[in-house]
């Protein structure tokens, strides 16, 4: 099946500054999404990116699924953003079954 | 995007009993999952809810230990039987949104479970 990696697994950062968290994937998706878990267990949709570039305020992603890589960045981290974002695809013979990657811990400091 | 609820939202059970979880969606929805995440660890799929049919589990589930139900397009059960402590997780529900035809996935808030 699919394999999904998530790099850095641990990211700490003191406020104000910016992050890139990539997830590299080993066959071609249909679907793929970035989630943030917040410290209380809920999972946050933050971009649905099979393809392209997205931007929503100070967090922006790109997907290259010629060559099966998306990166997630975040700008001018504040504390909230802390927590674990994971990238999640499908492959194109099951678009609803997600996968998910191992996750990126960040934690942000003030 | 739909709103989903899952009850309860925690519980501590003694192994060897179950604990139903129920997720609720305030719209009809074609496709709900149920995924588990251990302690520390990722999301995992444990089976497809199929309205009218039995649920389709992925590899290492079994309906003996997670029966599902999905008896209409807005609710769907899982339960976890005969619990030990191996089964201490986070319980999501989710469904495909169907938003002008995208398959991005929405999660419920999760039902945290311990047993002791």
């Amino acid at each position: 099946g699919i394999q999904v990696e998530q790099s850095p697994p641990d990211l700490i950062l003191q406020e104000g500054a910016n992050s890139t968290l990539r997830c590299n994937f080993s066959d071609s998706v249909n679907n793929l999404q970035w989630f943030h878990q917040n410290p209380w267990g809920q999972l946050i949709n933050l971009f649905y990116i099979p393809s392209g570039t997205k931007q929503n305020g100070r967090l922006s992603a790109t997907t290259v699924a010629t060559e099966r890589y998306s990166l997630l960045y975040i700008s001018s981290s504040q504390t909230t953003d802390s927590g674990v974002y994971f990238c999640a695809v499908a492959d194109i013979y099951n678009t609803d079954k997600l996968i998910f990657g191992t996750g990126t811990r960040l934690q942000v400091f003030p | 995007s739909a709103v989903i609820s899952q009850k309860p939202s925690r519980d501590i059970c003694q192994r060897g009993t179950s604990l139903t979880i129920q997720c609720q969606v305030d719209s009809q929805v074609t496709m709900m999952f149920w995924y588990r995440q251990q302690p520390g660890q990722s999301l995992t799929l444990i089976a497809t809810a199929n309205q009218g049919s039995e649920a389709t589990y992925e590899s290492g589930f079994v309906i003996d230990k997670f029966p599902i139900s999905r008896p209409n397009l807005t609710f769907s059960t899982l339960t976890v039987s005969n619990m030990s402590p191996e089964d201490s997780s986070i319980y999501l529900c989710s469904v495909v949104g169907l938003a002008g035809g995208s398959y991005e996935q929405y999660f419920g808030p999760g039902t945290r479970l311990t047993v002791t």
